[in-house]
């Protein structure tokens, strides 16, 4: 079982619409989460962390954990062509302070 | 407020030779990872430090690689007699010594074997 799983996409949604982006990952002692956006050629870019169970919101992007599903997710409301990019999940592992990737979703935001 | 400084942002080196990639913290933090990234892949995990102690280096090559973080200095990756399965970008990021805290990335070096 692979440590951070993410859906590779693509992921397509017109502007203006809600994105969802979704990850699971496998250590349950897990403590931290974090999404990443990395635009083709570029390093990844930090946009949100979570902590605790709940929802988190920045803006126009909301953080979601639930960790007795093991599960986080990403929402980008109102879409927009700029947050074309490849969106990747990580995750701090209980046992050690691994920063764990996903391989990505890539996301495009269709004008 | 710089953020985290890597270098050299391009390095073209010969089958056999050693590259050296250079990773300088942010003000202030003192754990680095690096990560190695293939063209459309995703972020493969080498190796975790902190000064002068390596943390987890599951993710290390048995041979030809090495990292190190001095107590002066910047991080270092080595690759020693590099083939052309080395070339990829190479991405270091840094947090601070607090557990379980946010990680910020440099720019990369983007090392070619030719």
């Amino acid at each position: 079982q692979k440590e951070v799983e993410q859906n590779s996409g693509p992921l397509s949604v017109p502007e203006g619409a809600i994105a969802s982006l979704n990850c699971t990952y496998s250590d349950r002692g897990s403590q931290s989460f974090f999404w990443y956006r990395q635009y083709s050629g570029k390093s990844p870019e930090l946009i949100m962390f979570i902590y605790s169970n709940g929802d988190k919101e920045d803006g126009r992007f909301t953080a979601q954990l639930n960790k007795a599903s093991q599960y986080v997710s990403l929402l980008i409301r109102d879409s927009q062509p700029s947050d074309s990019a490849t969106y990747l999940c990580a995750v701090i592992g209980g046992s050690n302070y691994k920063l764990t990737f996903g391989k990505g979703t890539l996301l495009t935001v269709n004008p | 407020n710089a953020g985290v400084m890597q270098n050299p942002r391009h390095l073209v080196r010969r089958r056999g030779q050693e590259a050296r990639l250079r990773c300088s913290p942010m003000k202030g933090h003192s754990h680095v990872y690096w990560y190695r990234q293939l063209p459309e892949e995703g972020l493969k995990f080498m190796v975790y430090l902190q000064k002068e102690n390596i943390i987890d280096e599951s993710g290390m090559p048995k041979e030809r690689f090495s990292a190190e973080f001095p107590k002066e200095g910047p991080s270092i990756l080595r690759i020693q007699q590099v083939v052309r399965g080395d070339s990829a970008a190479y991405f270091c990021a840094s947090s601070p010594p607090a557990p379980n805290t946010e990680a910020f990335f440099g720019q990369g070096t983007r090392l070619t074997v030719v």
